[in-house]
């Protein structure tokens, strides 16, 4: 089936330490790539988004991710994590041709100071 | 502030009970999308309403219908709550796909 992968569920970090978190999808054709936040007992909150272009984007909180079309990945990458970053992260894809959004199934990021 | 509001932010209902859930967002965003979260599982798609007038499922329809009210408005409603609904629902709007989605606060579901 068709489906977007988060294959790192739980990570632990220290403060400082960097962070690449991995994103798969199995879609062919053009994708709309996402990477949304969790804070703890919040909402989702857009991190960063690629449609088009440069393969490697940056968002928001020093956060960037990099699409590689021949892996179909979208890995998410931050240089140097705080324990304000402490939060669910969830890539999502918008498929070829659809208006829907669909989610992996977060990695939960601890960031110890 | 411009957003997305859901209410309830909280429901804990027996099983057999029936309730809605609203949503409204005030940006003038043409569609709108149900999700249910569950731990392990991240965010699946029950329902969305691409316009006003106009829904269709999504991966996990099964005990839930929505009504697009208007333009604004998009609730979900459970007709008869089981346990396996015990979820946080997060609603959310957007104007054009690529710009991305704005979520709602979350209403946490508790079916006893």
């Amino acid at each position: 089936a068709q489906s977007v992968s988060q294959h790192n569920h739980h990570v632990i970090l220290s403060e400082a330490a960097s962070l690449e978190l991995g994103c798969n999808y199995s879609y062919g054709g053009t994708v709309n790539l996402f990477w949304y936040v969790q804070y703890p007992g919040q909402h989702l909150q857009l991190l960063l988004k690629y449609f088009s272009g440069d393969p490697l984007v940056k968002g928001i909180k020093g956060f960037e991710a990099e699409f590689i079309k021949s892996k179909f990945s979208f890995n998410l990458r931050k240089p140097s994590v705080q324990w304000s970053d402490t939060a669910e992260y969830f890539c999502a894809v918008i498929p070829y041709n659809t208006d829907k959004l669909i989610f992996g199934t977060g990695t939960r990021l601890q960031v110890f100071p | 502030n411009a957003g997305v509001t859901q209410t309830p932010k909280f429901q804990v209902l027996k099983t057999g009970q029936s309730m809605t859930l609203q949503c409204a967002q005030d940006m003038n965003h043409n569609s709108m999308y149900w999700y249910r979260q569950d731990p392990g599982m991240g965010l699946r798609l029950i329902y969305y309403s691409a316009s006003e007038g106009t829904t269709d499922k999504g991966e996990v329809p099964n005990g839930y219908n929505v009504s697009r009210l208007n333009k604004r408005e998009f609730s979900l409603r459970l007709e008869s709550a089981a346990p396996s609904q015990t979820s946080v629902y997060f609603c959310a709007s957007s104007e054009k796909i690529y710009y991305g989605y704005t979520f709602g606060s979350g209403t946490r579901l508790t079916v006893v």
